[in-house]
């Protein structure tokens, strides 16, 4: 089926220590999406892809950052992650102008 | 600026009850809508999405939502739920210049009781 993939759905990394976050589609849509969700809170853009076009959120601190190497593939990159950096964090892709699809998430746990 | 607005934090009903779900935007031009659903550590579901046309769109698992444009409102409906329905359910509104950026609203978790 065709759908949108995270890994590791569950991640552990320690306060400062870099992290990468996977996401994958085979949906072949052009835009690629990274929310960070804390508890009970809604999704929050950190930025989106429209194919190789990269567009950050104002918001967006520098400590994140995206690569986007094929149509099927997104990394999120978090260089140091901190305490506050704890959350679910959502990949989520949809053709332009239309329905985002999401993956189901990562948990980091910030230690 | 986009914005939306889901004035219900939390909602108990029972099952078999009847729900209603109240979202409000701010956008300036006819946005795209959306509801999601989301379960305790999972990824959003769509449960439906309106675009242009029949202002009265369904969706799955029963759910249907009206767009009012004089009301700037999405409301999410079910004539009886269930106790699987009991979640999490965001509205979202697709904007922006491309039409690709999504703003969320705060959420409603939904409790069902016996």
């Amino acid at each position: 089926d065709a759908m949108v993939i995270q890994n590791p759905r569950y991640q552990v990394t320690q306060f400062g220590k870099p992290v990468t976050l996977s996401c994958s589609q085979t949906l072949n849509h052009n835009v690629m999406y990274w929310y960070q969700q804390k508890s009970s809170q809604a999704p929050k853009l950190l930025f989106h892809y429209y194919d190789k076009d990269f567009n950050n959120e104002a918001d967006t601190p520098d400590n994140f950052q995206s690569r986007r190497p094929n149509t099927s593939f997104c990394f999120l990159d978090i260089r140091s992650p901190g305490l506050g950096d704890a959350a679910m964090y959502l990949c989520a892709t949809s053709p332009a102008q239309d329905t985002q699809y999401f993956g189901p998430g990562t948990r980091l746990t910030v230690l | 600026a986009q914005s939306v607005t889901q004035p219900d934090i939390h909602i108990t009903v029972s099952e078999g009850a009847s729900l209603e779900l109240r979202c409000n935007y701010s956008y300036g031009a006819t946005p795209y809508l959306f509801w999601y659903v989301q379960s305790p550590g999972q990824g959003l579901q769509l449960l439906l999405k309106y675009f242009s046309g029949d202002t009265l769109v369904q969706g799955i698992k029963g759910f249907e939502a009206e767009f009012k444009r004089s009301q700037s409102s999405f409301n999410l409906r079910k004539p009886s739920v269930h106790w699987s329905d009991a979640a999490e359910y965001f509205c979202a509104v697709g904007a922006g210049n491309t039409g690709n950026q999504f703003y969320f609203g705060t959420g409603t978790s939904l409790t069902v009781i016996p």
